[in-house]
């Protein structure tokens, strides 16, 4: 099976810019979650997407939004581009069916974001 | 809410020498717990996760880590380290339903040297 694929894998973009991140997950898995990683905070959940539907989320500001298609792939956005924005985004895929962590994530390389 | 503390930002070990990566967390539910692995300019890759059952989890690439739920801590074990394993090591936990909602500590830097 193929692995899960970001999309692209570098951006720059410039403050006040707005990015969309993309997030193929493997053939067959429905949970998918996205992860900002920076060396300063680390690594932080940003929102967890379920058959289309947000399940979790994290403590960001609603400058960072998702969604989630049919074929479960799934798009992060971000408006509005602030210098901390710099950072690696990971996206994590799981087959997991309801609730809970037995199931296992499987992440992504990342997209590299660097906002000047 | 969860936190995790990953007590040691930077590991050096020598080769073959044994190691242990800690890791206390707390949680208001319970929770399930997890190591990952991050090599460089990679994504994560789980190492192993106790979810029930022994408090001794086993791993890949040899790993195995030990739940204490009085102590609230998961540290990570390996007997013997290869300069392979120069990595950034990550504990998280998850809650039990409702998802993922992962958590994760600060990271800890394994450094293998010859």
């Amino acid at each position: 099976k193929a692995g899960v694929t970001q999309t692209p894998r570098y951006l720059i973009k410039t403050r006040g810019q707005q990015v969309t991140l993309s997030c193929s997950p493997i053939s067959g898995h429905r949970s998918v979650s996205w992860y900002q990683q920076t060396p300063g905070q680390g690594l932080q959940f940003l929102f967890e997407y379920f058959s289309e539907t947000q399940r979790n989320k994290g403590n960001f500001p609603g400058r960072f939004s998702g969604r989630q298609f049919s074929n479960s792939r799934s798009e992060m956005n971000v408006s509005t581009l602030e210098l901390g924005d710099s950072a690696l985004y990971l996206c994590a895929s799981s087959s997991l069916q309801a609730g809970g962590g037995t199931d296992t994530q499987y992440f992504g390389p990342g997209t590299r974001l660097t906002v000047l | 809410a969860q936190s995790v503390t990953q007590l040691d930002s930077q590991v050096p070990v020598f080769e073959e020498a044994p190691v242990e990566l800690r890791c206390n967390y707390s949680s208001s539910v319970s929770v399930y717990l997890f190591w990952y692995v991050q090599y460089p300019n990679q994504g994560l890759q789980l190492l192993l996760k106790y979810l029930s059952g022994s408090t001794l989890v086993k791993g890949i690439n040899g790993f195995e880590a030990e739940f204490n739920k009085s102590q609230t801590s998961f540290h990570l074990r390996k007997p013997s380290v290869h300069i392979s394993d120069t990595a950034e090591y990550f504990c998280a936990v998850s809650p039990l339903t409702g998802g993922f909602k992962t958590i994760f500590g600060a990271g800890t830097r394994l450094f293998v040297k010859a």
